[in-house]
């Protein structure tokens, strides 16, 4: 099981930024994949989950009608999607996988991580 | 909406040491989506634990979870050098948001 995240950097407090997730080495479609974000020095916060296939989507409050995550189960990847951000959404963000197809699972395989600086 | 508090903060320890974590949760939850996670600094978290007690692939057996209800605790037995890390508990159960991590116990050298 891999997960490989691109994307992240530096951008202006209400700008838009797009983070991948490309995944491989098990059923993509099977399983619900999370984002999980870390602030710096902080800890973890869960902030979105899919399903694998009807595509049902999670959304914590501190995000919810901002970030938009989608997957392309074709291409076996995850986005989120992140507009109007703010400069409490520096983290680094994680992609992670959980083998079910409901949400509400644990995480055993999690990307590297990206980071995220919000700053103008 | 649910609260995990983790306890101590930190905990100073040496090698060989025994770690107990604790981990209480303000509501009632099912034990059977308690997990636990190591993170190493630069490093995504790692599972440890799910279902409160059964251990991930390729956790050795000095790490052990234990606990129901509100309480629960991440035990380990001897203390190595790559045990030195953060720890986070996570309730992931009851199908709908949020997913709740606790805010996490260093365990350092002392």
């Amino acid at each position: 099981v891999q997960v490989l995240q691109s994307g992240g950097g530096l951008i202006q407090p209400g700008g838009s930024l797009r983070l991948s997730c490309a995944a491989s080495g098990f059923p993509f479609t099977k399983y619900v994949m999370n984002w999980v974000r870390q602030t710096p020095g902080k800890g973890l916060e869960w902030i979105s989950s899919i399903t694998g296939t009807s595509g049902s989507t999670f959304y914590a409050d501190s995000v919810k009608g901002r970030f938009t995550i989608s997957r392309d189960n074709s291409m076996n990847t995850l986005y989120l999607q992140m507009d109007s951000l703010r400069a409490e959404d520096t983290a680094v963000y994680y992609c992670a996988s959980s083998p079910d197809t409901i949400f509400g699972a644990v995480m055993p395989s999690w990307g590297q991580g990206t980071p995220v600086t919000v700053s103008s | 909406e649910l609260v995990l508090t983790q306890s101590p903060g930190t905990l100073s320890l040496s090698p060989g040491e025994r770690a107990t974590l604790s981990c209480r949760a303000s509501q009632s939850v099912t034990s059977s989506y308690l997990a636990w996670y190591h993170q190493k600094p630069g490093q995504a978290p790692r599972l440890l634990i799910y279902g409160a007690s059964y251990r991930a692939t390729g956790i050795p057996d000095r790490f052990s979870g234990s606990g129901s209800g509100t309480d629960f605790t991440l035990t380990i037995s001897r203390l190595e050098p790559e045990d030195f890390a953060v720890y986070y508990c996570q309730y992931y159960g009851g199908y709908s948001p949020p997913l709740t991590f606790g805010g996490g116990t260093k365990v350092e050298i002392k």
